[in-house]
Parts: structure tokens; sequence; C-alpha cells
């Protein structure tokens, strides 16, 4: 089965929501990149985490290695977030996760 | 400002023909990685490179080959291209620490097309 299983798979939002995507691990996870690929292709990288929770502007994200999952929060989402956000376990080379499509709607 | 390059961005080649994408990158970063992505789908590693002429196959090499003769430039080399080979082409780079492998550093990608 997957060993980085994201959800949702595809999420709509309208434009100052707010929303969490998650990304859980059947593997034993230390550190976690979370990316966004936008409409135009590139790979953005969002977070590079180990246990515990950062924050950028109106993005946070949180890992929790005991439990095996992170999550992505989406604060006051704006067009610009639209994409395609990847999580992956890396570490010794990264283990990506399916994604989550994001449509975020004016 | 720290950053992995990748030329050319686009690229048409007939089957059968040898394909040659190159990788920059100026953090003097040890580890350095080629993916390929296909239309909704995640990254799949082909190559890894660990420094100059230290290189391992990833999870799909067959077909591909890569060279790195510098520390900032790996090559990735398609001998007789293959139409099944069209798909968009990602770099990436790391430093190694401390035995594991940090936050990785994509490029902008390569979209080749084989005819």
């Amino acid at each position: 089965g997957d060993k980085v299983k994201q959800s949702p798979s595809a999420l709509s939002l309208q434009e100052g929501t707010n929303s969490a995507l998650r990304c859980n691990f059947s593997i034993a996870a230390t550190t976690v990149q979370w990316f966004l690929q936008n409409p135009r292709g590139s790979l953005i990288n969002l977070f590079y985490l180990v246990p515990g929770t950062k924050e950028n502007g109106r993005l946070k994200s949180t890992f929790n290695s005991k439990e095996s999952y992170s999550t992505l929060h989406i604060r006051d989402a704006q067009l610009e977030d639209s994409g395609t956000y990847f999580c992956a376990d890396s570490n010794y080379q990264l283990i990506w996760g399916s994604g989550t499509k994001l449509i975020i709607k004016p | 400002d720290m950053k992995v390059t990748q030329m050319p961005r686009y690229l048409i080649k007939r089957m059968g023909e040898n394909v040659l994408l190159e990788c920059g990158q100026d953090m003097s970063h040890e580890t350095m990685y080629w993916y390929r992505q296909d239309p909704g789908l995640g990254l799949q590693l082909i190559y890894i490179s660990y420094d100059v002429d230290s290189n391992s196959e990833g999870d799909i090499p067959k077909g591909y080959r890569v060279s790195r003769k510098k520390r900032e430039h790996f090559s990735l080399i398609l001998d007789s291209a293959k139409t099944n080979q069209t798909s968009v082409y990602f770099c990436a780079s790391s430093l190694l620490t401390g035995g594991n492998y940090a936050e990785q550093f994509f490029g902008p990608g390569t979209r080749l097309t084989v005819l």
C-alpha cells in the first residue's frame, strides 16, 4: 500500500477560508517536506520539518512522528494558493504522497 | 540566492536520438537527484549522486545514465530516447548532514517530448 497517504485528494475552497491537508505515514518518518506544485509546474518548498510545528505567513505545518502524520494548515486562502500540495517523508530519499489538488475560487 | 537551474526547459526529440539534460546548483550541495514526473503523478527517482563520480540508481534507472564531474553540475543522459520517456524531468539537490538527507531543493523542470 501507499507508504505516504495524503488526504483529501482534491479540495475546492472559497477565497478567504481556512483548511487543513493531511499526510499519514505507514513508515517511520523522521523528517517531512511539504511542497506546492503551482499551475506552471514549479515545485515550491513550503516546509521542512522535524517533529514539531512551523509557521510561515498564512501556512502552518505540524509533524507528529509518534502518531505518524503531518498536517498543513492554510489560513485565509488566496487564489495564488491553487496547485497541488505534496508531502514527502525525507528520511533518506523522498517518499512522496500522491498529492492534494487545491482549487481556490474567488 | 540559492538556486537549482535546469537546461533546457523544453525539448523535443525524435525516437532514437540522444538526449542530454543539464542541472546546476550554487549551494555546494553534495547530493543531487534526477526525478521524472508523469501527468497526475508524484515524482519518481531516477538517480542519486552523492558527490563527484559517486552515483547510485534510484527506483527507475532503466534507459537513463548520469554524469557528475563537478559538484555543481549533474547531467541526465538518455541514449536512444524512447516515446515512453516523454515526461517532465526535475533535478534537485540537498546537503547530507549527520547521515541524513536534508531538505531538497528543486529546479524548474525540463519538459521532454519524444516523438
